[in-house]
């Protein structure tokens, strides 16, 4: 079937150290998969944080990156220097850009804390 | 930036109680969507809708209603409203089914 796993939270990391959040998808019945991170800062409702639509491309948003692997079937969310201000619930999500994005697949979520 | 509005944010209700979740959007989106998240899974589609008066059912459409009056208003509907319906319940919205999806804020149901 369709879905995504990613890193099981919570997660804590110092300030100014490197971050990875894994996500990886099974995209058995989509034809055309998008891939997306998604933020929700507390009291916040879900933001677009980057989209990829095409396999191998990478997107960057806030000094987050992530590329879209279709060999590894990864989506990994990564940035080299974390900051206070990151602390927040990351999901990350398969849409089908065929048959449209109601047919979202999210992940549970990682919760993100950066100790100052 | 697009805005989604919900409506209460917070929500306690007893078994059996009747419940209504409003959403609204100013943004002209014609696609409005309502979804569940439980601890431990992620964001769930309950129903959405591409315009006024069109309904579709969603992943896990049991034991909710939804209705869009207006292009801007969306609301969920829990009749006879169970425990298992205790949920973070997010509206969301965007302009068609390929684009950009904005979220409102959540509105967290407990029912008793």
């Amino acid at each position: 079937g369709d879905s995504v796993t990613q890193t099981e939270g919570p997660v804590t990391v110092s300030e100014s150290e490197s971050l990875i959040i894994n996500c990886t998808y099974s995209a058995t019945s989509i034809a055309y998969p998008n891939l997306f991170w998604y933020v929700r800062y507390p009291g916040e409702g879900l933001q677009l944080l980057l989209k990829v639509i095409t396999a191998g491309q990478k997107g960057s948003s806030r000094g987050f990156e992530a590329t879209y692997n279709k060999e590894t079937t990864s989506f990994h969310l990564q940035k080299a220097s974390v900051q206070e201000s990151d602390s927040a619930v990351y999901y990350c999500a398969l849409g089908d850009r065929g048959t449209g994005y109601q047919n979202f697949y999210f992940g549970k979520g990682t919760s993100l804390t950066v100790i100052p | 930036e697009a805005a989604v509005t919900q409506s209460p944010r917070n929500k306690v209700t007893v078994t059996g109680g009747n419940v209504t979740l409003s959403c609204r959007q100013t943004n002209s989106h014609n696609y409005m969507y309502w979804y569940r998240q439980d601890t431990g899974h992620g964001l769930r589609l309950i129903h959405y809708s591409y315009g006024a008066g069109n309904l579709q059912i969603g992943d896990v459409p049991d034991g909710y209603k939804a209705t869009r009056t207006t292009q801007e208003d969306f609301f969920l509907l829990l009749e006879l409203a169970s425990p298992s319906q205790t949920s973070l319940y997010f509206c969301a919205s965007s302009v068609d089914r390929d684009t950009e999806v904005f979220f409102g804020k959540g509105t967290r149901l407990t029912v008793v």
